[in-house]
Order: C-alpha cells, then sequence, then structure tokens
C-alpha cells in the first residue's frame, strides 16, 4: 500500500498570507487529487494534480487561489493564497495505486487567525 | 454525477452490539465504492472497498459491507462493537471505468460505543 505523506501536519497562519502543502508518496501513483475538509464537514474535491501540467479544478475552486504543482508522479504541492478564516480546513492528500485503491494522507490541519 | 446519502449523522451503539452505518448511493455507471474512517484529529483510513467483484466485501477491524445494486445500497457492519471504534465513517463512490478516480462524499456518520 501506498504511504502518503503531508508537511506540514498543522499550522496557523496569518490572514492574507498564503501556505503551501507538500505531499510525498512513497511509491509511484496515477491519480493524485487534493481535498479539504472544513471543520465538522465532509470532503470535497478540490482538484486532479496532473503531472507537469496544470491541474483540474473543481466546481468554487480556482487556481489563483489553489495553485497546484506536480512536478513528478509522486510529489505534489497545494498553496492556499491570501488566506481568509474561511480557509480554515484539513487539507488532504490523496493517491490512486493498484487494485484501485484510494489511499490518503494524514491531513494538514490549517487555522487562519 | 454520482452522490452519496448517508442515512445518520449519529450512530450510538452498546460495546459488544451490531453496527450498521447505511450509504446509499447514485451513480449513472457501475460504481467503485469506499468506506473510511477518520479518527479523532486524524486522517482517513481506508476500511474497504467495492470494486465489482465480490458484493460482500470484508475490511480491516472486523467490518465488512455489502453491495445491493438493486438497493443501490452498501452499508457497513461489524457484529460486535468495540470501544476502539467509536470515530467517524464517510462513505464515498467513485466514478468507474477509465482512469477516474475522483471520489464524492458522504457526509459522514459519527459512531460512538457505550460501555
Amino acid at each position: 500500500s501506498a504511504v502518503i505523506s503531508q508537511k506540514p501536519s498543522r499550522d496557523i497562519c496569518q490572514r492574507g498570507t498564503s501556505l503551501t502543502i507538500q505531499c510525498q508518496v512513497d511509491s509511484q501513483v496515477t491519480m493524485m487529487f487534493w481535498y479539504r475538509q472544513q471543520p465538522g464537514q465532509s470532503l470535497t474535491l478540490i482538484a486532479t494534480a496532473n503531472q507537469g501540467s496544470e491541474a483540474t479544478y473543481e466546481s468554487g475552486f480556482v487556481i489563483d487561489k489553489f495553485p497546484i504543482s506536480r512536478p513528478n508522479l509522486t510529489f505534489s504541492t497545494l498553496t492556499v493564497s491570501n488566506m481568509s478564516p474561511e480557509d480554515s480546513s484539513i487539507y488532504l492528500c490523496s493517491g490512486t495505486g493498484s487494485g484501485n485503491t484510494i489511499y490518503f494522507g494524514e491531513g494538514s490541519w490549517l487555522t487562519v487567525v | 454525477a454520482q452522490s452519496v446519502t448517508q442515512l445518520g449523522s449519529h450512530v450510538s451503539v452498546s460495546e459488544g452490539a451490531l453496527v450498521l452505518l447505511r450509504c446509499n448511493y447514485s451513480s449513472s455507471v457501475p460504481p467503485y465504492l469506499f468506506w473510511y474512517v477518520q479518527y479523532p484529529n486524524q486522517g482517513l483510513q481506508l476500511l474497504l472497498k467495492y470494486t465489482s467483484a465480490a458484493t460482500l466485501v470484508k475490511g480491516i477491524n472486523g467490518f465488512e459491507a455489502e453491495f445491493k445494486k438493486s438497493e443501490t445500497s452498501f452499508h457497513l457492519t461489524k457484529p460486535s462493537a468495540h470501544m476502539s471504534d467509536a470515530a467517524e465513517y464517510f462513505c464515498a463512490v467513485s466514478v468507474s471505468g477509465g482512469s477516474n478516480y475522483k471520489l464524492t462524499f458522504g457526509k459522514g456518520t459519527l459512531l460512538t460505543v457505550n460501555p
């Protein structure tokens, strides 16, 4: 099974600043995704991270706010730009491994003050 | 487009009792279905998955789920609850085929286990 590591695991950020979250997978995965889990809510897909090209965003999410990179098969970053308290959430990276299994990282818990 | 409905945002059982968490899905194509568990202050852990093989799927920690196409359901069960099962459980659906593994999640069911 793939192991997905995220950094930072937690952070407290000032409003108006930006934070980049890193996601590292220990084996090659075909697909990588970024999800958001707002407090007390379920998970919502932000975007599909495409290797070497622009990410594919879901409705309600835009590249200017959530720029994503995926330079290779095992690494991706998500930046949360110009943060506001509404961006306080858990951001989770996921990857698709063998056998159609979808793995998740432990999440990055962001609090914007 | 696919969707997931989890009936009951909160389920409470006694230790040793049957656990039944309900999940119904909607999908225009044969679905892949997943159950994930989230323990307090942790990420998501895969419990089990259905990907068009056996309709009764066994997962970790004694959980299992049965895919019933006629009922569009994928309920999660465990014969005997343990205190350590207390967590949030999420049902998710993904469109099968090709390389589309985007997940749509239900709203989650919080399971509490009483001693």
